[in-house]
């Protein structure tokens, strides 16, 4: 069975530029996370869907990021315009219940503000 | 207060060692609790879960949940080089459905 699927790997962008990740959940997951990780920390949450519906987005700064789930499979997180602070791995997650701590991450995706 | 604080470490134990991993959690109510490894470079990977007092056991893992003085700890026996990770722990409240990581402990294996 396929595991979390994100795009792209690495990204380097100008500071101001647009950005998108990608992310496809394991096949029958309902449930969909997007989270943050600096480097030294854990990763913290920007985003949570269940199926089509984000359920808590109090974490997403709206003024710049925004994401997708259409059909409540694949996702997409939007950053626009970038600024350097950006710069982390963005962690897509997946897990098959509701309100479980069980998840399962894709490798993430690295960008780098420059 | 962090919600979920660990040691950043290192860590480092001699190969064949007991490697103790310890956190604390600031949430009185959390329900449960979880154990992710992350090696450089790669993302998290849950690899135990325990959700009532006590000690949970798989392999060469074991959980251990005190609910009273909030505080969950991973022992690892036989610390082999390939268990050198960091170590993410994670709560889970009982309300919301936010799990909350700590920062990581670096764990160092050597052989």
């Amino acid at each position: 069975e396929a595991g979390v699927v994100q795009s792209p790997r690495y990204k380097i962008i100008e500071k101001k530029q647009p950005v998108a990740f990608w992310c496809n959940p394991i096949s029958g997951h309902n449930t969909l996370y997007w989270y943050l990780q600096n480097l030294g920390q854990g990763p913290e949450l920007l985003i949570r869907y269940e199926n089509e519906e984000a359920v808590d987005d109090s974490q997403l700064p709206k003024d710049r990021f925004s994401a997708e789930r259409l059909k409540g499979v694949d996702s997409t997180l939007k950053i626009q315009p970038a600024e350097l602070g950006d710069s982390a791995v963005y962690l897509c997650a997946s897990s098959s219940t509701a309100g479980t701590g069980e998840l399962f991450f894709g490798e993430g995706s690295r960008l780098t503000v420059l | 207060q962090k919600e979920v604080e660990q040691n950043s470490g290192p860590l480092s134990v001699p190969e064949g060692a007991i490697a103790s991993l310890n956190c604390t959690y600031s949430d009185r109510v959390s329900q449960s609790f979880f154990w992710y490894r992350q090696y450089s470079g790669k993302s998290p990977e849950l690899i135990m879960s325990i959700y009532s007092n006590g000690d949970k056991e798989d392999g060469r893992f074991t959980a251990q949940l005190n609910k009273a003085s909030q505080y969950v700890s991973l022992l690892i026996r036989d610390s082999q080089p390939s268990d050198s990770a960091t170590y993410l722990c994670a709560t889970h409240p009982k309300y919301g459905n936010k799990l909350v990581f700590g920062a990581g402990t670096i764990l160092r294996v050597k052989s």
